[in-house]
């Protein structure tokens, strides 16, 4: 099973800034099978890239995702007030199972 | 649009049985894969169960392989969870998701449902 670790736990930042979300899986993950979730409180989760660094439809282009191997990372060049939010990384590489990281927490600084 | 909306949820005792349903719409369900996932209160999101196509295989997480069956009707469709011997780490919200490509399921989830929500108390 791939474990997924992603940091920090919660970012605080401020609108306009730019935030670097990390995802660091126990083994590498091929053929890219790497996505990120949106997370708001009460509602289901909203994919945002998939195969590391491809948008999903409608997903904004200040969203981006880059990495290979073990790491990964999520990108917001400035970050809009819709953007604070949980973020999932999920591989879908070797499985099963799929597995998520822990999640991190982007709040209003 | 694209939709998959989650019932049967409630709360029910430790050791009984719940029966969850995803109704699709606006995409040839038959195509597709499907997954459950579930979040516990204040936790992330834990991968269930994912069924293929066509219904012919189906794997499961450890924690609930034994007690949790998922299946589908592609006739009416419309997924199913079937969760026996619930224990209270079962207590969560449950939901169905599509994968990003047809005629496959491990893939990333393109397709949420809004969720329903499982109690499992005494």
């Amino acid at each position: 099973e791939i474990v997924l670790t992603q940091s920090p736990g919660t970012l605080s930042l401020s609108p306009g800034e730019r935030a670097t979300l990390s995802c660091r899986a126990s083994q590498s993950v091929s053929n890219n099978y790497l996505a990120w979730h949106q997370q708001k409180p009460g509602q289901a989760p909203r994919l945002l890239i998939f195969g590391v660094s491809s948008r999903a439809t409608g997903i904004p282009d200040r969203f981006s995702g880059s990495g290979s191997g073990t790491d990964f990372t999520l990108t917001i060049s400035r970050l809009e007030p819709e953007d604070f939010a949980v973020y999932y990384c999920q591989q879908y590489d070797t499985s099963p199972p799929i597995t998520f990281g822990q999640g991190t927490r982007l709040e209003i600084k | 649009q694209v939709q998959l909306v989650e019932s049967g949820g409630g709360v029910v005792q430790p050791g009984r049985s719940l029966r969850l349903s995803c109704a699709a719409s606006a995409f040839t369900f038959s195509n597709y894969g499907m997954h459950w996932v579930r979040q516990a209160p204040g936790k992330g999101l834990e991968w269930v169960a994912v069924i293929s196509y066509g219904g012919d295989n189906e794997y499961y997480a450890d924690s609930v392989k034994g007690r949790f069956t998922i299946s589908r009707d592609n006739s009416k469709n419309t997924l199913y969870l079937q969760m026996n011997s619930l224990r209270a780490e079962d207590t969560a919200v449950y939901y169905c998701a599509r994968p990003g490509v047809p005629f496959g399921y491990y893939y990333y989830m393109d397709v949420w449902g809004k969720g329903t929500t499982v109690t499992v108390s005494s």
